[in-house]
């Protein structure tokens, strides 16, 4: 079946780096923008970056721009989020998204892993 | 203070019909951009309810569709059932962000 399983997340410094990952199954990734989507405990849910089937295109939120990368390995079907410069708001679960285009719907969505930025 | 606007809690009885309203303005529901709604049940990743509107993937029951008209677009579950009790979020595309926008989450009460 379509599945999306992240992994990689942790507790980090702030000022710190992480890599999540994504792994792809059930379906042909090269085909589908993936995203990234974050919710912060007990808030709601905010988009974060997406990145082309090809990985030709990638787009970030503002709030992110500049600290995080995102990336993809096809060969391997997984995604990946490098994220630098970590502070306490990017404290989050953060989801990986299956999706279309750049403004398609999420379907499905990965279990979430969770990065906590704290000192 | 999310782009797109939901009240922050809804609450009905079992069998009772209720909707949840997504609020948003010209550069985003307004300018043609589909809307989609998920349904997040406690601890559980976010899953896709509604697509493009009102379209309801294979396996989401009838009890649940979705409109659209002008700068808004609605939610309405009928016959309310205790298993639907979860936080519903609506989900957009705004030409002034160049980005998704999602509504900031309503939490549905099965009194």
């Amino acid at each position: 079946q379509v599945q999306l399983v992240e992994s990689g997340g942790g507790l980090v410094k702030p000022g710190g780096s992480l890599r999540l990952s994504c792994a792809a199954s059930g379906f042909t990734f090269s085909d589908y923008y993936i995203n990234w989507i974050r919710q912060a405990p007990g808030k709601g849910l905010e988009w974060v970056s997406y990145i082309s089937g090809s990985g030709g295109a990638v787009h970030y939120a503002d709030s992110v721009k500049g600290r995080f990368t995102v990336s993809r390995d096809n060969a391997k079907n997984s995604l990946f989020l490098q994220m630098i410069s970590l502070r306490a708001e990017d404290t989050a679960v953060y989801f990986c998204a299956r999706g279309m285009s750049a403004n398609d719907w999420f379907d499905p969505w990965g279990q979430g892993t969770l990065v906590t930025v704290s000192s | 203070q999310s782009v797109l606007t939901q009240p922050p809690s809804v609450s009905g009885a079992p069998g009772q019909r209720v909707t949840i309203s997504c609020t948003g303005s010209s550069s985003n529901i307004g300018a043609g951009y589909e809307v989609h709604w998920y349904q997040q049940l406690p601890g559980i990743a976010p899953k896709l309810l509604i697509y493009a509107n009102s379209d309801r993937p294979s396996g989401v029951p009838a009890r649940f569709s979705g409109s659209k008209s002008g700068t808004s677009a609605s939610l309405a579950i009928t016959g309310l059932q205790a298993e639907d009790e979860a936080d519903f979020y609506c989900q957009s595309y705004d030409r002034g962000l160049g980005a998704v926008v999602f509504g900031g989450g309503t939490k549905l009460t099965v009194l």
